[in-house]
């Protein structure tokens, strides 16, 4: 089945350790999202990839880092700079960024929540 | 002022019943408008999208755009347990996607 996967769904860090979120996509997708939802905030973008070795910064960038070697992956790095990182984290891809921006046809994984000890 | 603003509810409704969600936007250029629903622990998916101004019908579910008011709006009728869920509009400017907060609707039996 094509989509998105994510994980962990679960992952626990103690305060001052990096962690990545894994995220692929068997969509052949070009443009790739990670955002943050956090309780009455909606979904922030924290970065997003139109294609392969290219990325933009989000609304809330800092304290992330991303990479795009390959089409399918697009994995999520939340660094001991990230002051706040409990949260619930969503990578979302779409055909490309001009369609996902006119249509919304975004496809969501099912999310990675994230807690800091 | 928020470029999206939507109520959290919660909305609780019966089955049966026709519920209207909705969102305000502060800026008068944007031009697409989606709503995406989101059930508890799972990633949103989208519902429907609409360009500009006028009604969007699909099924059950209307989404209606009114820009001389900056308002939009999702209709759902004969509401079933299995809408449940947060429902987040959104819309883009030149090169993002704007969510809302989201509203959290319930439908009891």
């Amino acid at each position: 089945d094509g989509g998105i996967t994510q994980s962990p769904k679960y992952l626990f860090r103690k305060e001052g350790q990096n962690v990545t979120l894994s995220c692929e996509q068997n969509l052949n997708h070009d443009a790739m999202y990670w955002y943050r939802q956090d309780p009455g905030q909606g979904l922030r973008l924290i970065y997003y990839s139109q294609i392969v070795n290219d990325f933009q910064k989000g609304d809330i960038a800092e304290g992330y880092s991303v990479s795009r070697e390959k089409k399918e992956s697009f994995p999520l790095t939340v660094t001991s700079a990230q002051k706040n990182p409990t949260a619930f984290y969503l990578c979302a891809s779409s055909i490309d960024h001009f369609t996902g921006l006119n249509t919304g046809e975004l496809f969501f994984g099912e999310g990675s929540r994230l807690t800091v000890l | 002022q928020k470029e999206v603003e939507q109520d959290p509810g919660p909305l609780s409704v019966p089955e049966g019943a026709i519920v209207s969600l909705n969102c305000t936007y502060s800026n008068s250029a944007f031009q697409y408008f989606m709503w995406y629903r989101q059930y508890s622990r799972k990633g949103p998916e989208l519902l429907m999208y609409t360009y500009s101004s006028g009604n969007k019908e699909d099924g059950r579910f209307t989404a209606q755009v009114d820009k001389s008011s900056k308002y939009i709006s999702l209709f759902i009728r004969d509401s079933q347990p299995s809408d449940s869920a947060t429902y987040l509009c959104a819309t883009h400017n030149t090169d993002k996607l704007i969510f809302g907060t989201g509203t959290r609707l319930q439908v009891f039996p």
